[in-house]
C-alpha cells in the first residue's frame, strides 16, 4: 500500500492570504493528482502530473497551481484566497503499471475554508 | 456527457442485509477499468475493488462484490451482510486506457445501515 500526506488536515484562513497544501508520498510512484470535492458532491481533477517538472490541468478549472520539482512531492498553491475556494481537497498518486487498472491511493485530505 | 452515472444519492439498509449501489458508465474504449471507493465521514478515499473491462468473471474483495453487466455499461457495488461502519459515501470510477486517461468519478451514493 502507497503512503501519502496531506497537511494540514484543516485550514481556516482569511480572504487574500497565499496558502499552500502540502501533499507527499514514500512510494516512489511517478504519477500524482489533486482533486477538489465540495461536500456531499463528486471528486473533481484539478490538477496532476506524470512526473518532475510535468503537471497539466485537470477537468474542472481552478485558480490554484501546483509543482512537481521531486518524485515524492506536489504541493498546491493558492496565490489570493477567496471564499470560493472553501473546499475539501484530495491528493492522489497511483501504481506505475497495470494500464486502465491502476489504483489511486489517496492521502486524508484537506478540508480549507476560506473567511 | 457524464461519463459515470449514480442514480441513487442516498440509500439505507439494515445490519446483516445486502445491499446493491448502482452506477452506470459510458465509454466508447474497449479497454477501461471500474473502481468502487468508500469515503467515510472522516474524508479519506478507501479504494475497495476493481473490475477490468476483459474481466469474464465479476470481481469480489471480501464482503465487496461487483456485478458486471458490459453489454448494459453497468458496475454494481454489492455490499453483503451490512455492518454499521459500513455507513459512508460511495463512489463509482472509470478509467478509459487511452493514452494519459486519469479517474472519472460518479456524484456518489450515500449508504446509511441501521442497527
Amino acid at each position: 500500500e502507497a503512503d501519502i500526506y496531506q497537511t494540514p488536515r484543516y485550514l481556516v484562513i482569511g480572504t487574500g492570504k497565499k496558502i499552500t497544501l502540502e501533499c507527499s508520498q514514500t512510494m516512489g510512484h511517478d504519477k500524482m493528482y489533486w482533486y477538489q470535492q465540495d461536500p456531499g458532491m463528486e471528486l473533481h481533477l484539478i490538477h496532476y502530473s506524470y512526473g518532475v517538472n510535468s503537471t497539466e490541468k485537470g477537468d474542472l478549472s481552478s485558480e490554484s497551481t501546483v509543482s512537481r520539482i521531486r518524485t515524492e512531492h506536489f504541493p498546491l498553491t493558492l496565490e489570493s484566497a477567496r471564499p470560493s475556494h472553501t473546499s475539501q481537497y484530495l491528493c492522489a498518486s497511483s501504481e506505475p503499471t497495470g494500464g486502465a487498472g491502476k489504483k489511486l491511493f489517496f492521502g486524508s485530505g484537506t478540508q480549507l475554508s476560506v473567511l | 456527457a457524464q461519463k459515470i452515472t449514480q442514480t441513487q444519492p442516498g440509500m439505507f439498509v439494515q445490519e446483516k442485509e445486502a445491499v446493491t449501489l448502482d452506477c452506470t458508465y459510458d465509454t466508447s474504449d474497449q479497454s477501461y477499468g471500474l473502481f468502487w471507493y468508500k469515503q467515510p465521514s472522516s474524508g479519506e478515499m478507501i479504494f475497495l475493488i476493481y473490475q477490468g473491462s476483459y474481466d469474464e468473471q465479476n470481481a469480489t474483495e471480501g464482503r465487496y462484490s461487483l456485478n458486471f453487466q458490459k453489454a448494459r455499461k453497468s458496475a454494481n457495488l454489492v455490499i453483503s451482510a451490512s455492518q454499521l461502519g459500513d455507513s459512508a459515501m460511495y463512489f463509482c470510477a472509470m478509467r478509459e486506457n487511452s493514452g494519459y486517461s486519469t479517474l472519472t468519478f460518479g456524484k456518489g451514493t450515500m449508504l446509511l445501515v441501521s442497527p
